[in-house]
Protein backbone atom coordinates (compact mmCIF):
# COMPACT_ATOMS: atom_id res chain seq x y z
CA UNK A 1 0.00 0.00 0.00
CA UNK A 2 1.94 2.88 -1.31
CA UNK A 3 -0.55 5.77 -0.34
CA UNK A 4 -0.17 8.47 -2.31
CA UNK A 5 3.04 9.32 -4.58
CA UNK A 6 3.67 11.84 -6.50
CA UNK A 7 5.81 12.07 -10.07
CA UNK A 8 8.30 13.96 -10.12
CA UNK A 9 10.28 14.69 -7.13
CA UNK A 10 12.34 17.42 -8.42
CA UNK A 11 12.01 19.42 -11.72
CA UNK A 12 13.48 22.52 -13.12
CA UNK A 13 11.99 24.47 -15.91
CA UNK A 14 12.40 27.44 -18.62
CA UNK A 15 9.80 30.22 -18.96
CA UNK A 16 7.38 28.98 -21.01
CA UNK A 17 7.68 25.11 -21.20
CA UNK A 18 4.90 22.69 -20.33
CA UNK A 19 4.76 20.00 -17.98
CA UNK A 20 2.66 17.46 -16.12
CA UNK A 21 2.64 16.44 -12.84
CA UNK A 22 1.56 12.95 -11.81
CA UNK A 23 -0.61 12.15 -8.59
CA UNK A 24 -1.90 8.26 -7.81
CA UNK A 25 -3.49 6.88 -4.81
CA UNK A 26 -4.10 3.52 -4.25
CA UNK A 27 -6.66 4.28 -1.15
CA UNK A 28 -9.34 4.19 -3.65
CA UNK A 29 -10.34 7.90 -2.24
CA UNK A 30 -13.06 9.66 -4.16
CA UNK A 31 -11.29 12.89 -3.45
CA UNK A 32 -8.28 14.58 -4.81
CA UNK A 33 -6.39 17.86 -4.45
CA UNK A 34 -3.55 20.00 -5.72
CA UNK A 35 -1.81 22.21 -3.42
CA UNK A 36 1.04 24.43 -3.46
CA UNK A 37 3.69 25.34 -0.83
CA UNK A 38 5.37 28.67 -0.52
CA UNK A 39 7.22 30.12 2.27
CA UNK A 40 4.87 32.25 5.02
CA UNK A 41 1.76 31.58 2.49
CA UNK A 42 1.02 27.88 4.33
CA UNK A 43 -0.50 25.33 1.63
CA UNK A 44 -2.90 27.08 -1.07
CA UNK A 45 -5.80 24.84 -2.67
CA UNK A 46 -5.08 25.08 -6.75
CA UNK A 47 -7.50 22.62 -7.99
CA UNK A 48 -9.52 19.07 -7.02
CA UNK A 49 -12.26 16.92 -7.54
CA UNK A 50 -14.78 14.66 -6.06
CA UNK A 51 -14.45 11.82 -8.05
CA UNK A 52 -13.59 10.14 -11.31
CA UNK A 53 -14.44 12.32 -14.23
CA UNK A 54 -14.86 15.88 -11.97
CA UNK A 55 -12.65 19.06 -11.32
CA UNK A 56 -13.19 22.22 -9.67
CA UNK A 57 -10.96 25.28 -9.26
CA UNK A 58 -9.73 26.35 -5.61
CA UNK A 59 -8.19 28.88 -4.34
CA UNK A 60 -5.19 29.99 -7.02
CA UNK A 61 -6.41 28.19 -10.05
CA UNK A 62 -4.71 30.53 -12.71
CA UNK A 63 -1.97 28.90 -14.99
CA UNK A 64 -2.92 25.27 -13.94
CA UNK A 65 -4.96 22.57 -15.54
CA UNK A 66 -6.18 19.02 -14.07
CA UNK A 67 -7.91 15.99 -15.13
CA UNK A 68 -9.23 13.12 -13.42
CA UNK A 69 -9.77 10.58 -16.13
CA UNK A 70 -9.23 7.59 -13.51
CA UNK A 71 -10.61 7.63 -10.46
CA UNK A 72 -6.60 6.61 -8.68
CA UNK A 73 -5.02 8.88 -10.68
CA UNK A 74 -5.07 13.31 -10.83
CA UNK A 75 -2.77 15.10 -13.08
CA UNK A 76 -2.09 18.83 -12.56
CA UNK A 77 -1.09 20.57 -15.75
CA UNK A 78 1.39 23.99 -16.47
CA UNK A 79 0.98 25.06 -20.08
CA UNK A 80 3.18 27.67 -19.96
CA UNK A 81 5.44 28.27 -16.93
CA UNK A 82 6.40 31.21 -15.10
CA UNK A 83 9.00 32.18 -12.14
CA UNK A 84 6.24 32.85 -10.05
CA UNK A 85 4.92 28.96 -10.08
CA UNK A 86 8.08 28.40 -8.22
CA UNK A 87 6.62 26.22 -5.63
CA UNK A 88 6.91 23.12 -3.83
CA UNK A 89 3.52 20.77 -4.53
CA UNK A 90 1.59 18.56 -2.94
CA UNK A 91 -0.90 16.29 -4.15
CA UNK A 92 -3.40 14.82 -1.62
CA UNK A 93 -6.22 12.43 -1.32
CA UNK A 94 -9.03 11.59 1.47
CA UNK A 95 -12.13 9.14 1.56
CA UNK A 96 -14.88 11.70 2.38
CA UNK A 97 -14.86 15.37 2.52
CA UNK A 98 -12.22 17.40 4.02
CA UNK A 99 -14.60 18.91 6.06
CA UNK A 100 -14.42 15.90 8.23
CA UNK A 101 -11.99 13.95 7.33
CA UNK A 102 -8.26 13.29 6.99
CA UNK A 103 -6.16 14.30 3.95
CA UNK A 104 -3.10 11.73 2.87
CA UNK A 105 -0.42 13.78 1.32
CA UNK A 106 2.52 12.49 -1.32
CA UNK A 107 5.64 13.48 -0.93
CA UNK A 108 5.80 16.63 -2.95
CA UNK A 109 7.01 17.99 -5.89
CA UNK A 110 10.09 20.83 -5.93
CA UNK A 111 9.16 22.84 -8.74
CA UNK A 112 11.82 25.33 -9.92
CA UNK A 113 10.43 27.85 -13.45
CA UNK A 114 13.84 29.88 -14.42
CA UNK B 1 -14.97 31.56 2.24
CA UNK B 2 -12.78 30.79 5.61
CA UNK B 3 -10.03 32.41 6.51
CA UNK B 4 -7.71 31.32 9.06
CA UNK B 5 -4.76 33.08 11.09
CA UNK B 6 -2.23 31.43 12.56
CA UNK B 7 -0.05 32.71 15.24
CA UNK B 8 3.00 32.54 15.97
CA UNK B 9 4.62 31.84 12.61
CA UNK B 10 7.96 30.66 14.69
CA UNK B 11 8.31 29.84 18.06
CA UNK B 12 11.53 28.22 19.79
CA UNK B 13 11.33 26.78 23.16
CA UNK B 14 13.63 24.13 25.29
CA UNK B 15 13.28 21.08 25.63
CA UNK B 16 10.52 19.83 28.16
CA UNK B 17 8.89 23.04 27.86
CA UNK B 18 5.23 23.31 26.46
CA UNK B 19 4.38 24.87 23.73
CA UNK B 20 0.97 26.57 22.24
CA UNK B 21 0.04 27.49 18.37
CA UNK B 22 -3.52 29.29 18.38
CA UNK B 23 -5.73 29.51 15.21
CA UNK B 24 -8.38 31.68 14.74
CA UNK B 25 -11.42 31.43 12.17
CA UNK B 26 -13.57 33.17 10.12
CA UNK B 27 -16.52 30.67 9.14
CA UNK B 28 -18.89 30.12 12.03
CA UNK B 29 -20.37 26.71 10.11
CA UNK B 30 -17.01 25.21 10.95
CA UNK B 31 -16.98 21.87 12.58
CA UNK B 32 -13.77 19.98 11.88
CA UNK B 33 -10.58 21.19 13.24
CA UNK B 34 -7.13 19.57 12.22
CA UNK B 35 -3.84 19.91 13.00
CA UNK B 36 -1.20 18.68 10.44
CA UNK B 37 2.62 18.20 11.54
CA UNK B 38 5.52 18.68 8.43
CA UNK B 39 9.27 17.72 9.01
CA UNK B 40 11.60 18.97 7.40
CA UNK B 41 11.40 17.74 3.80
CA UNK B 42 8.01 15.40 3.94
CA UNK B 43 4.79 15.71 3.82
CA UNK B 44 2.35 16.94 6.11
CA UNK B 45 0.72 14.47 8.35
CA UNK B 46 -2.32 14.52 10.10
CA UNK B 47 -1.73 14.28 13.86
CA UNK B 48 -4.62 15.43 15.29
CA UNK B 49 -7.82 16.84 14.65
CA UNK B 50 -11.29 18.44 16.73
CA UNK B 51 -14.88 18.29 16.18
CA UNK B 52 -17.52 21.27 17.23
CA UNK B 53 -19.32 19.18 19.58
CA UNK B 54 -16.34 19.14 21.94
CA UNK B 55 -14.33 21.43 23.88
CA UNK B 56 -10.92 18.91 23.66
CA UNK B 57 -8.77 16.45 22.94
CA UNK B 58 -5.85 14.64 23.80
CA UNK B 59 -3.47 12.32 22.56
CA UNK B 60 -0.40 11.31 24.73
CA UNK B 61 1.50 14.96 25.49
CA UNK B 62 -0.90 16.56 22.18
CA UNK B 63 -3.79 18.25 22.86
CA UNK B 64 -5.93 20.37 20.96
CA UNK B 65 -9.04 23.16 22.63
CA UNK B 66 -11.33 24.71 21.02
CA UNK B 67 -13.47 28.19 21.65
CA UNK B 68 -16.71 28.35 18.69
CA UNK B 69 -17.77 31.16 20.40
CA UNK B 70 -14.50 32.68 19.74
CA UNK B 71 -13.97 31.18 16.90
CA UNK B 72 -10.16 29.75 17.51
CA UNK B 73 -8.92 26.58 18.71
CA UNK B 74 -5.51 25.73 20.41
CA UNK B 75 -2.40 23.23 19.82
CA UNK B 76 -1.31 22.37 23.08
CA UNK B 77 2.09 20.40 23.10
CA UNK B 78 3.72 19.20 26.77
CA UNK B 79 7.46 18.09 27.25
CA UNK B 80 8.12 18.53 24.13
CA UNK B 81 11.03 16.82 22.62
CA UNK B 82 13.63 16.97 20.18
CA UNK B 83 11.64 15.30 17.85
CA UNK B 84 8.80 17.49 18.00
CA UNK B 85 10.93 20.26 15.87
CA UNK B 86 8.60 21.02 12.51
CA UNK B 87 5.73 23.00 10.83
CA UNK B 88 2.60 22.21 12.18
CA UNK B 89 -0.57 23.98 10.43
CA UNK B 90 -3.66 24.13 11.72
CA UNK B 91 -6.92 24.23 9.25
CA UNK B 92 -11.15 24.95 8.58
CA UNK B 93 -13.59 23.90 6.25
CA UNK B 94 -13.93 26.45 3.54
CA UNK B 95 -16.66 25.93 2.38
CA UNK B 96 -17.48 22.85 0.03
CA UNK B 97 -14.88 20.25 -0.11
CA UNK B 98 -12.56 22.95 0.81
CA UNK B 99 -9.94 22.84 3.80
CA UNK B 100 -8.48 26.50 4.20
CA UNK B 101 -4.50 25.75 6.16
CA UNK B 102 -3.09 28.13 8.45
CA UNK B 103 0.18 29.88 7.59
CA UNK B 104 1.97 27.32 9.40
CA UNK B 105 4.51 27.72 12.85
CA UNK B 106 7.88 26.63 12.51
CA UNK B 107 8.49 24.89 15.97
CA UNK B 108 12.45 24.62 17.31
CA UNK B 109 12.85 22.35 20.39
CA UNK B 110 16.19 23.44 21.93
CA UNK B 111 18.44 21.25 23.71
Amino acid sequence: NAGVTQTPKFRVLKTGQSMTLLCAQDMNHEYMYWYRQDPGMGLRLIHYSVGEGTTAKGEVPDGYNVSRLKKQNFLLGLESAAPSQTSVYFCASSYRQLMNTEAFFGQGTRLTVV
Amino acid sequence: GENVEQHPSTLSVQEGDSAVIKCTYSDSASNYFPWYKQELGKRPQLIIDIRSNVGEKKDQRIAVTLNKTAKHFSLHITETQPEDSAVYFCAAPGGGNKLTFGTGTQLKVEL
